[in-house]
């Protein structure tokens, strides 16, 4: 049992070039999300898929694009990279029930220069 | 809107004492209230939640009080190890299955 599996763990982009960060969970989750954290920061999120076929922008969603692939997997990708984008990128998991379920991911390092 | 934020960044505690870090939020619709752990290197992993109709919730070593009065949450640790040294995360979710996080408190164990 994987838990929330998040590739690549490192990255390094020059400023403009595309790339996309993969997460699969394994356990059955209806919704997935995606976070970023910066120095210091706490987890500010992105976009999320409350369920398969569907998304929608959090906090920060200016840059970036998600695909919701199937139950298991929610990519993240960044079209166009800017320096801003430098930061510790988490994919998470839950459910919502008697509590809350979140599981994350060890997180994506990546720096645009 | 939505802001969780906490009172301190930083706790340093003596090995074997409690620690209580604390936490405030303004959205009152938020229907649960959760603590996170986040070691270096490694995403947050969940400690315990609470749901806004209780106002104490206890785990091992771990309780959560949620003064809904004054909008606060704390999470006491007790008889803190070293293995308890991390950043503690609150969140508050409602609505959309969002979580929002507060900045964090780094919490150190002196020996």
């Amino acid at each position: 049992n994987a838990g929330v599996t998040q590739t690549p763990k490192f990255q390094v982009l020059k400023t403009g070039q595309s790339m996309t960060l993969q997460c699969a969970q394994d356990m059955n989750h209806n919704s997935m999300y995606w976070y970023r954290q910066d120095p210091g920061m706490g987890l500010r999120l992105i976009y999320y898929s409350a369920s398969e076929g569907t998304t929608d922008k959090g906090e920060v969603p200016n840059g970036y694009n998600v695909s919701r692939l199937n139950k298991r997997e929610f990519s993240l990708r960044l079209e166009s990279a800017a320096p801003s984008q430098t930061s510790v990128y988490f994919c998470a998991s839950g459910f919502r029930g008697p509590s809350y379920g979140y599981t994350f991911g060890s997180g994506t390092r990546l720096t645009v220069v | 809107g939505e802001n969780v934020g906490l009172h301190l960044p930083t706790l340093s505690v003596q090995e074997g004492d409690n620690s209580i870090i604390n936490c405030a939020y303004s959205n009152s619709a938020s229907d649960y209230f959760i603590w996170y752990k986040q070691e270096s290197g490694k995403g947050p992993q969940f400690i315990i939640d609470i749901r806004s109709n209780m106002d104490k919730r206890q785990g091992q070593r771990v309780t959560v009080l949620l003064n809904k009065t004054v909008k606060h949450l704390s999470l006491q640790i007790a008889a803190t190890q070293p293995g308890d040294s991390a950043v503690y995360f609150c969140a508050e979710t409602g609505g959309a299955q969002k979580l929002v996080f507060g900045q964090g408190t780094r919490l150190t164990i002196n020996p």
